[in-house]
């Protein structure tokens, strides 16, 4: 069984820009949560979908956002982009959603300039 | 919100030597898992392990609740164990909360 995929793996981004991050889950897996990694911070939890909807969201601001269609893939979208949204962005998925076994994708580093 | 320790926050082994890494956490806890991340950024799932103990070749893990701790074991380490480990915890209806990891460096 394929694992988790995300696209693009690496972006470089200017200040003020927009960007969209795509994870394909595990065939069968319905909910897809995204976390940003960076040096200071940790791991930090952004926000979970489970069947289209918004299930958790983490402590960050509006400019985050997120979907997941109805084939269970997700995106998520950062606009007005700032030099400290330079991370390294996971997604995981898991078969039913909330603290069932997580697996990640290899993730996405975005480098903001 | 429910707090993760991870100890050491960094360890270097020589090539075959066997090391204990410990996770704290403040609260009960419904799941716990640990993992590796390689030097590529990829998260490699090692345990689910919300209690008990489980073995994975020379990797084992065991989980105390009621003490809120959980240890993971490499025996015989190899180069190839370099990375930095996390353990993440979970309660129902919450999301999964990392540690701050312990960052292993394996000499040959």
């Amino acid at each position: 069984k394929a694992g988790v995929t995300q696209t693009p793996r690496y972006l470089i981004k200017t200040r003020g820009q927009q960007v969209t991050l795509s994870c394909s889950p595990i065939s069968g897996h319905r909910s897809v949560s995204w976390y940003q990694q960076t040096p200071g911070q940790g791991l930090q939890f952004l926000f979970e979908y489970f069947s289209e909807t918004q299930r958790n969201k983490g402590n960050f601001p509006g400019r985050f956002s997120g979907r997941q269609f109805s084939n269970s893939r997700s995106e998520m979208n950062v606009s007005t982009l700032e030099l400290g949204d330079s991370a390294l962005y996971l997604c995981a998925s898991n078969l039913a959603g909330g603290i069932y076994e997580q697996y990640f994708g290899p993730g996405t580093r975005l480098t903001v300039t | 919100g429910i707090q993760v320790e991870q100890s050491p926050p960094d360890l270097i082994l020589q090539e075959g030597a066997n090391s204990t890494l410990r996770c704290n956490f403040s609260d009960s806890v419904n799941n716990l898992q640990w993992f590796h991340q390689n030097p590529w950024g990829q998260l490699i799932n090692l345990f689910y392990i919300p209690s008990g103990t489980k073995q994975n070749g020379r990797l084992s893990a065991t989980t105390v609740a009621t003490e809120r701790y959980s240890l993971l074991y490499i025996s015989s380490s190899q180069t190839t164990d370099s990375g930095v480990y996390f353990c993440a915890v979970g309660v129902y209806g919450q999301n999964f909360v990392f540690g701050p990891g312990t960052r292993l460096s394996v000499l040959p």
